[in-house]
């Protein structure tokens, strides 16, 4: 069965280290997105990618970076962790539409979340 | 820009009482998707609804029911006869002209046995 995997599930780290949580599907999907999700907040889109070498920043891009070799992963990387980026962070994949009438339409598959510390 | 309102932080009822979960959203497109999603305890998100801004029949899914309102901008979820398994965090998102979501902020339900 197709599905969409994130590691680590947990991770501590300190303030400062890069911190890298990956994120692999076997769907297929060109789409794949980064949310964090906090209390009071929901989830808010960090970064996303509509295919191979393609990216974009999310609502709450500072602080993080993404890039896309294939379309099977998008890793995302905390170049010097904080204290405010701890959080759970969900990836997700969709497929592409075409198409206005079909923009925005696709349902998100979403992984079982990372959750990170930064101590 | 985009918005959803999730006004009701935490919701707590006795089994099999109905419960209904509010969803306001602000959008300026004509054309836009509003969803369902329910997160358990385990933490994953799992697919509910969807629906699109031309359709506003309410739809029924066993004990869950959406009643989706252009008027109001209102896309309220209903669960009949609720259930301990029904115990979790609901969010309801909306989408517009990209392939993302915007989310509310979720609402915690708690069904007591």
């Amino acid at each position: 069965d197709a599905e969409i995997t994130q590691s680590p599930r947990h991770k501590i780290t300190e303030t400062g280290r890069q911190v890298t949580l990956a994120c692999h599907q076997t769907w297929n999907h060109n789409n794949m997105f980064w949310y964090r999700q906090d209390l009071g907040h929901g989830l808010r889109l960090i970064h996303y990618s509509y295919g191979v070498h393609d990216t974009n920043k999310g609502e709450v891009s500072d602080g993080y970076s993404v890039s896309r070799s294939n379309t099977e992963d998008l890793p995302l990387t905390l170049e010097s962790a904080a204290s405010s980026q701890t959080s759970v962070y969900f990836c997700a994949s969709s497929e592409f539409s075409t198409g206005p009438e079909n923009s925005g339409a696709n349902v998100l598959t979403f992984g079982a979340g990372s959750r990170l510390t930064v101590l | 820009a985009q918005k959803v309102t999730q006004a009701q932080t935490e919701i707590s009822v006795v089994e099999k009482e109905d419960v209904t979960l509010d969803c306001v959203y602000e959008t300026r497109d004509t054309t836009y998707y509003l969803f369902w999603y329910k997160q358990p305890p385990s933490g994953e998100l799992v697919f509910l609804i969807r629906r699109n801004s031309f359709d506003e029949q309410n739809e029924i899914s066993g004990r869950y029911s959406w009643n989706f309102q252009k008027s109001t901008s209102s896309f309220n979820f209903t669960i009949t006869a609720s259930q301990v398994v029904d115990s979790a965090v609901y969010f309801c998102a909306l989408s517009t002209g990209a392939n993302n979501l915007f989310f509310g902020t979720g609402t915690r339900l708690t069904v007591i046995p």
